[in-house]
């Protein structure tokens, strides 16, 4: 497709259950972020994958929280354990930070509903 | 603090104008961004402005920057009803990939 894709869109898990979210990136970006958007919040980052380098995971709300990249396309974020807390929209963007005058500009999916009952 | 601060809140009549404020904190920020969110949607890019410009219009967008103030303003020309949404602004630091969002604006269009 020509956008970016999340699935699924809507999850509901029980508490202490582990989820994946799954982010496919817009075709040849290198650039990929995770973010979180809690009711009144704003978008919190949580991780950035950059190419094949080490990821930025400085956003990460916990240790219950990774996210993968592999082949440095299709990413996952897992969330092991889950808290009521954890309910959010969790967002994904992917851009090409290769010159430009859009540079960097982050185009993002139509995000995935957790909620944690 | 929150680097990029924005009101939660602006209601307008349809066909007035619309201005969404932001301020934020690094004086080495490149890039300022306003995105919108329709309900039910990821983020969308409207416009951007670098932070060596004062002002950039695109159609019914002017974005103003205060570098002096760090402030940020989005207005909205002749406001349409499919205009409701949530309004971003975002900060890119020098040097950082990071993008910094505020909370974002919530524009409500009364027809």
């Amino acid at each position: 497709g020509a956008g970016v894709s999340q699935s699924p869109s809507n999850k509901v898990t029980e508490k202490g259950k582990d989820v994946e979210l799954r982010c496919d990136p817009i075709s040849g970006h290198t650039a990929l972020y995770w973010y979180r958007q809690s009711l009144g919040q704003g978008l919190e980052f949580l991780i950035y994958f950059q190419g094949n380098s080490a990821p930025d995971k400085s956003g990460l709300p916990s240790d219950r929280f990774s996210a993968e990249r592999t082949g440095g396309s299709v990413s996952t974020l897992t969330i092991q354990r889950t808290q009521q807390e954890d309910s959010a929209v969790y967002l994904c963007a992917s851009s090409s930070p290769i010159g430009g005058e859009v540079a960097d500009t982050q185009y993002f999916g139509p995000g995935t509903r957790l909620t944690v009952l | 603090g929150e680097d990029v601060e924005q009101s939660l809140f602006l209601s307008v009549r349809e066909g007035d104008s619309s201005v969404i404020n932001c301020t934020y904190t690094d004086s080495s920020s490149t890039y300022l961004y306003w995105y919108k969110q329709e309900p039910g949607a990821g983020l969308q890019l409207l416009t951007y402005i670098f932070s060596n410009m004062d002002m950039k219009q695109d159609q019914r967008l002017t974005v103003l920057l205060n570098k002096k103030d760090k402030h940020l303003s989005l207005r909205i020309a002749d406001t349409q009803t499919g205009d409701s949404a949530i309004y971003f602004c975002a900060e890119k630091k020098r040097g950082y990939q990071k993008v910094t969002f505020g909370i974002g604006t919530k524009l409500q269009v009364i027809p």
